[in-house]
């Protein structure tokens, strides 16, 4: 069965770094995209990136772009979200999410982690 | 960015009533909506994709209608387990984006 498993939250000071992994299992990693979703505590849910099967496109919400990095190692069936100049407003739980498709467009989100709590806080 | 605007954010309903939430899309984005119900503590489940699709192992009671910019979601006989938070993503530009969520509550 799927399974996506985070890790690597923590807390950390305003303009900090902090790297989040994502350990997948289950299904043939290197043909689905992979997305990081958050949600920050008592909110919606907010997309935030994504990396095509092959690592060779990414995209990013607005609010991150130029300070969180996406990337993955399909021999380690690992994605990771790389974290700096972290602000307040990046609190939230990060989940990692299974793309139904390579694509970032016109596919869905299938498989969920569990999710990883990033606190940026002094 | 295409803006999601989703209703109500919150209503209160009765077991057995039919629940109706919308999403509003701020320009076309075909069928490419997709609902998802996420319980207290919980990860989100996809409930429809394409609009109106409903996944493997969604109860039947759920069904979802629209295209274009606006969408629906409906509980046709809301039952116990379907007290939650939903939320319509919208997958036919970048960057992707969720509506706000609406809350599903016991009147």
């Amino acid at each position: 069965q799927v399974q996506l498993v985070e890790s690597g939250g923590g807390v950390v000071q305003p303009g900090g770094s902090l790297r989040v992994s994502c350990a997948a299992s289950g299904f043939t990693f290197s043909s689905y995209g992979m997305h990081w979703v958050r949600q920050a505590p008592g909110k919606g849910l907010e997309w935030v990136a994504f990396i095509r099967y092959d690592g060779s496109n990414k995209y990013y919400a607005d609010s991150v772009k130029g300070r969180l990095t996406i990337s993955r190692d399909n021999s380690k069936n690992m994605v990771y979200l790389q974290m700096n100049s972290l602000r307040g407003d990046d609190t939230g739980v990060y989940y990692c999410v299974k793309c139904t498709g390579g694509e970032v467009l016109l596919n869905d989100f299938d498989y969920w982690g569990q999710g990883t709590l990033v606190t940026v806080s002094s | 960015a295409v803006r999601m605007t989703q209703s109500p954010s919150s209503l209160s309903a009765s077991i057995g009533d039919r629940v109706t939430i919308t999403c509003r899309a701020s320009q076309d984005i075909g069928s490419y909506l997709a609902w998802y119900q996420q319980k207290p503590g919980k990860v989100p489940n996809l409930l429809i994709s394409g609009a109106s699709t409903v996944q493997s192992g969604v109860p039947l009671r759920f069904s979802g209608s629209g295209s274009g910019t606006d969408f629906t979601l409906t509980i046709s006989s809301l039952q116990s387990e379907d007290f939650a938070t939903y939320y319509c993503l919208q997958s036919y530009n970048n960057p992707l984006t969720f509506g706000g969520g609406t809350k599903v509550e016991i009147k």
